[in-house]
């Protein structure tokens, strides 16, 4: 069944850089776009963005533009965020949602299972 | 960008009891309007897609009804595996965005 699965937790130092990844199976990886969503401790969800798997264009929502990056490496069928220059308030749950249908933005199915990023000195 | 608002913000019920949901959005967003559950520890799940399509394996019991600005999910006979939180999502406009979210806790 298709399915996400992202990297494990990580616990930066603040300045620090991380990159999650998140590995699609079982569908065709470049016909559907990846988003991802930030959810902090205790608090809502958050869309950050999402990039085409096809053309690897990314889009960023506005709070989420400069030390945020979407890439892709479709000889393995992963999708990446990168965040630089690390803040405490980045402490948060960052989850990559496919879009449900292909080739068109959509509604956000299936999931990964999310990856605590931790940023404390 | 389009602000949902739902509410209550926590619906406090008993097994088998009916829950309504409500999602207001502050400008119309036609029928682009679909509905996740979230358990603590997991990640969300898709319920409901452009109003009232339930997604994949999610039973009868789960509807949703509205259009424009006011939308409702309603589950007709909560089981116990229900509790959980519920999220209203956008996706007329960019950027998307969700509503913050009602806690359906057990009495």
């Amino acid at each position: 069944q298709v399915q996400l699965v992202q990297s494990g937790s990580e616990l930066k130092k603040p300045g620090a850089s991380v990159k999650v990844s998140c590995k699609a199976s079982a569908y065709t990886f470049s016909n559907y776009g990846m988003n991802w969503v930030r959810q902090a401790p205790g608090q809502g969800l958050e869309w950050m963005g999402r990039i085409n798997t096809h053309t690897g264009n990314p889009t960023y929502a506005q709070g989420f533009t400069g030390r945020f990056v979407f890439s892709l490496d479709t000889s393995v069928n992963t999708a990446y965020l990168q965040i630089s220059s690390l803040k405490a308030e980045d402490t948060a749950v960052y989850y990559c949602a496919r879009d449900r249908d292909a080739m068109i933005p959509n509604w956000f199915g299936p999931w990964g299972q999310g990856t605590l990023v931790t940023v404390s000195s | 960008e389009i602000v949902l608002t739902q509410s209550p913000a926590t619906l406090s019920l008993s097994p088998g009891e009916r829950a309504t949901l409500s999602c207001r959005a502050s400008e119309s967003i036609s029928t682009y309007l679909a509905w996740y559950q979230q358990k603590p520890g997991q990640a969300p799940r898709l319920l409901i897609y452009d109003v009232s399509n339930r997604a994949t394996g999610i039973p009868a019991r789960f509807s949703g009804s509205g259009s424009g600005t006011d939308f409702t999910l309603t589950i007709s006979s909560l089981e116990p595996e229900d509790f959980a939180l519920y999220y209203c999502q956008q996706r007329n406009n960019w950027p998307r965005t969700f509503g913050q979210g009602t806690k359906v806790e057990i009495k």
